[in-house]
């Protein structure tokens, strides 16, 4: 079945650091993929979006392009802030419902 | 606009008692989840609503768990009784099903069930 497979973490740098979360899915058609985010004591919302290959997601200064020939959909920011700390979550939709990975918990020091 | 509203935030009962989580989705979607996020898990669905029909209940523990949607607005997910199991957050959420829909859901905050 669908299924999505998201870096385990926590992880761990220091503001102002290049980050990467790498995430990749299988799928059995051309669902959209996106990244969610999940910041101390809020609700998950959406960060960013893509529904269709080689398309960029982007927002808040994070990344993700939708690679269908390496079936992935990494999250990238150039420089990150300490407000970035939170839980991202990748996920796909295959056309009815969401379907998430694990999550990776981001920390950033200041 | 008023977000996904869910209540209560917070709940804390003795295994074998009832719970019950209630869900008031954006105006105007007719599309509303159940999710359950276990402790460092990504959430996973219970039961999916369009309109006033559960169009996908497959993985709800029907044994235990039941669900209401009356007049295709609120939600009401209710648990009996509960097991030490079922602490997570329940998370609903809702969003427009159509041929404009891309899958972006709008969820609530979340209501934490903790069983002792």
């Amino acid at each position: 079945g669908d299924s999505v497979t998201q870096m385990e973490g926590p992880v761990t740098l220091s503001e102002e650091a290049f980050l990467t979360i790498n995430c990749t899915y299988t799928a059995t058609g051309y669902p959209s993929l996106f990244w969610y985010v999940q910041y101390p004591g809020e609700g998950l919302q959406l960060l960013l979006k893509a529904t269709k290959a080689d398309d960029k997601g982007s927002n808040k200064g994070f990344e993700a392009t939708y690679r269908k020939e390496t079936t992935s959909f990494h999250l990238e920011k150039g420089s990150v802030q300490v407000s970035d700390s939170a839980v991202y979550f990748c996920a796909l939709y295959p056309g009815d419902k969401i379907i998430f990975g694990k999550g990776t918990r981001l920390h950033i020091l200041p | 606009e008023a977000g996904v509203v869910q209540s209560p935030r917070y709940k804390i009962i003795e295994k074998k008692q009832p719970v019950a989580f209630w869900c008031n989705p954006i105006s105007g979607h007719n599309t509303l989840y159940w999710y359950r996020q276990n402790l460092g898990q990504g959430p996973e669905l219970l039961i999916r609503y369009e309109n006033e029909e559960a169009v996908d209940d497959s993985q709800l523990p029907k044994d235990r768990f039941s669900a209401e949607r009356l007049k295709g607005v609120d939600s009401t997910l209710k648990i009996q009784p509960a097991e030490l199991g079922d602490s997570a957050v329940y998370l609903c959420a809702s969003t427009i099903y159509g041929t404009q829909n891309t899958g972006e859901l709008f969820f609530g905050e979340g209501s934490r069930l903790t069983v002792l």
